[in-house]
């Protein structure tokens, strides 16, 4: 069983839509979660940092932690055609390392 | 800008020679780490550096694979004797020492590598 598990996709929606990302996670050890936007053949940009249960918004995102359900979300309002990326999401059992563990990713395309 | 820098952006190679790939870590951040990333797959942790001393290795790494951090800062990935399934993308990443958000890892644009 992988650490992390993460619909691939591909999620077609039209611009203006709510977008619902989501991740499972099998070991409650992890503490910090993360949300990566990966544009084609770019290195991955920072989006989201939680560590702990909740929500947590930045504008039209919103990242969700439920640590006992071991799952995790990112919403999208108002989706725009530039929204279109694959979302990867990351976590870490903090410590030492400091190393991420990624999910597969979701390629999102909003179409205008 | 004064991002995570890598070199080259892509590089077209021949099964069975050897590769470098250089980062330039955010001036200021003392951990450096490299991930290898293929098609439809998420980033996967090879490797990484606490100022020069190289801490972990990933089994993902292996004895074809060489990192140094010579100085604590730039750093360097060989691939010795490439193999097709080399082909990938490989990102490197800094941060400050911890956890937490103070310690966030930021990306660079990765490396792609295609073994023909």
């Amino acid at each position: 069983q992988k650490e992390v598990e993460q619909d691939p996709g591909p999620l077609s929606v039209p611009e203006g839509a709510i977008v619902s990302l989501n991740c499972t996670y099998s070991n409650s050890a992890f503490q910090y979660f993360m949300w990566y936007r990966q544009y084609s053949r770019k290195g991955p940009e920072l989006l989201m940092y939680t560590y702990s249960s909740g929500n947590k918004e930045d504008g039209r995102f919103t990242a969700q932690v439920d640590k006992s359900s071991k799952y995790i979300s990112l919403f999208i309002r108002d989706s725009q055609p530039s929204d279109s990326a694959t979302y990867l999401c990351a976590l870490n059992y903090g410590g030492a390392t400091n190393k991420l563990i990624f999910g597969t990713g979701t390629l999102l395309a909003v179409q205008p | 800008d004064t991002g995570v820098s890598q070199d080259p952006r892509h590089k077209i190679t021949k099964r069975g020679q050897n590769v470098t790939f250089r980062c330039d870590p955010i001036s200021e951040h003392n951990r450096l780490y490299w991930y290898r990333q293929t098609l439809g797959q998420g980033p996967e942790f090879l490797t990484y550096f606490q100022n020069e001393a190289q801490l972990e290795k990933s089994r993902l790494l292996s004895d074809r694979f060489s990192a140094e951090r010579p100085k604590g800062s730039f750093s360097t990935l060989e691939i010795q004797r490439t193999e097709q399934g080399d082909s990938a993308m490989y990102l490197c990443a800094s941060s400050l020492a911890g956890t937490g958000a103070g310690n966030t890892i930021y990306f660079g644009e990765g490396s792609w590598l295609t073994v023909v």
